[in-house]
């Protein structure tokens, strides 16, 4: 069974980075094909596709937010994190990590989420 | 301004047929690209209802299917039951943005 877990600071204050750590289980990040992608959602709003890591560390982001985003992975901990410099109020939303199964193109599962307020 | 676009509400009686729809273009759905589809239930994380344009996941019922036609695809509800009450993403990659895209949602009222 494949669980995943997002962790990290609810409250950021604008101009601060983020970091959020996912952690799971049931797969290993290590096997190919694989990969953990970031999705988040505004209160009330759509979701939005950030970054994705695969097996290989080949790195994707979204061009929109590619300027601000990093995301890594530490194999033997069965995490990886994604942070977000100089964050503003309108980045508050809940962030989702996501298993990416073998070469597919889906998410599947994903993780609670966790929502993450901007504000001074 | 989502790359896919969805109708932002539908609804139904129970018992009825639903379907909503995701339009997309030539540098996602249109290039050949599958489309998967979410369900998102109040308060919760999203859950993968649809995968690879028409493929059900374990444990989804078979109420629930999908198609996909040129730029576009649909996710399709038959026998409307209260607990499909929800929001319903639908979600591609696009060759221009280099990544993955999701439309703006929709929210299926069960009337």
């Amino acid at each position: 069974q494949i669980t995943l877990k997002e962790s990290g600071p609810t409250l950021v204050k604008p101009t601060q980075t983020l970091t959020l750590t996912c952690t799971f289980s049931g797969f290993s990040l290590s096997t190919s094909g694989v990969g953990v992608g970031w999705i988040r959602q505004p209160p009330g709003k759509a979701l939005e596709w950030l970054a994705l890591i695969y097996w290989d560390d080949d790195k994707r982001y979204s061009p929109s937010l590619k300027s601000r985003l990093t995301i890594t992975k530490d194999t033997s901990k069965n995490q990886v994190v994604l942070t977000v410099t100089n964050m503003d109020p309108v980045d508050t939303a809940t962030y989702y990590c996501a298993h990416r199964p073998y070469n597919s193109g889906w998410f599947d599962p994903w993780g609670q989420g966790t929502l993450v307020t901007v504000s001074s | 301004q989502s790359v896919l676009t969805q109708p932002p509400s539908v609804s139904g009686a129970p018992g009825q047929r639903v379907t909503i729809s995701c339009t997309g273009s030539s540098s996602n759905i249109g290039a050949g690209y599958d489309v998967h589809w979410y369900q998102q239930l109040p308060g919760t994380a999203p859950k993968l209802l649809i995968y690879g344009n028409i493929n059900r996941p374990s444990g989804i019922p078979d109420r629930f299917s999908g198609s996909k036609s040129g730029t576009s695809a649909s996710l399709a509800i038959t026998g409307l039951q209260a607990e499909d009450e929800a929001d319903y993403y639908c979600q591609s990659y696009d060759s221009s943005l280099s990544g993955w895209v999701f439309g703006g949602g929709t929210k299926l009222t069960v009337l």
